[in-house]
């Protein structure tokens, strides 16, 4: 079956460590985007990607970092600058960001929780 | 800066009832709106996609609506089921925001059977 997979479910970090977070796709998906989740709160992306090699920031980009290297996946390494890094992580992708109408929905991985020790 | 609001941010209803959950957004020159359900610690599942041309979109019992004009969506849920109990979010995605989607806070629903 088609789908988004995160990994690790669960991870604990101590403070100063960078750690990163896996998502793969085995949708040929061309967009890949990173969302944050604070309980009680919307989403906030974090970063996105279009295509490979190329990687937009999103509202929070500050602290974390991602690399496109491949269709299928794209990972985020949340490092030591982000001040407050414990959240539920999500990955999505959608097929492209054209017009018709199926193209942008949003395929979302079953997250990955960071708590910071 | 587009804005996304929903109302409530929790409801309970007895099993059977036919709901209404709210979604508004202060800008409406939107590409789309688009509403997913979230299970505790889960991910997003997508429910219903509205173009901005669209006035609304079925799917089983789910029902979207889509005021582009009023800033307003609303996503109704006929004869709810306590399998309905979850998280509803809306997203928007605007004309100038390329592939980002704008998301609300979510409505935490209880169906109680």
């Amino acid at each position: 079956d088609g789908g988004i997979t995160q990994s690790p479910k669960y991870l604990f970090r101590k403070e100063g460590q960078n750690v990163t977070l896996s998502c793969e796709q085995n949708l040929n998906h061309d967009a890949m985007y990173w969302y944050r989740q604070d309980p009680g709160q919307g989403l906030r992306l974090i970063y996105y990607s279009q295509i490979v090699n190329d990687f937009q920031k999103g509202d929070i980009a500050e602290g974390y970092s991602v690399s496109r290297e491949k269709k299928e996946s794209f990972p985020l390494t949340v490092t030591s600058a982000q001040k407050n890094p414990t959240a539920f992580y999500l990955c999505a992708s959608s097929l492209r960001t054209g017009a018709s109408s199926g193209a942008n929905v949003l395929t979302f991985g079953a997250g990955s929780r960071l708590t910071v020790l | 800066k587009q804005e996304v609001t929903q109302i409530p941010a929790a409801l309970s209803v007895p099993e059977g009832e036919n709901l209404v959950l709210n979604c508004s957004f202060t800008d409406s020159a939107i590409y789309n709106l688009q509403w997913f359900r979230q299970d505790p610690g889960k991910g997003l599942t997508s429910l219903l996609l509205i173009q901005s041309s669209q006035r609304e979109q079925t799917s089983g019992r789910l029902n979207a609506s889509l005021d582009k004009s009023s800033g307003r969506s609303t996503l109704y849920i006929a004869a709810s089921q306590p399998g309905d109990s979850a998280t509803y979010l809306c997203a928007v995605r605007l004309r100038t925001s390329g592939s980002r989607l704008t998301f609300g806070e979510g409505t935490q629903l209880t169906v109680n059977p």
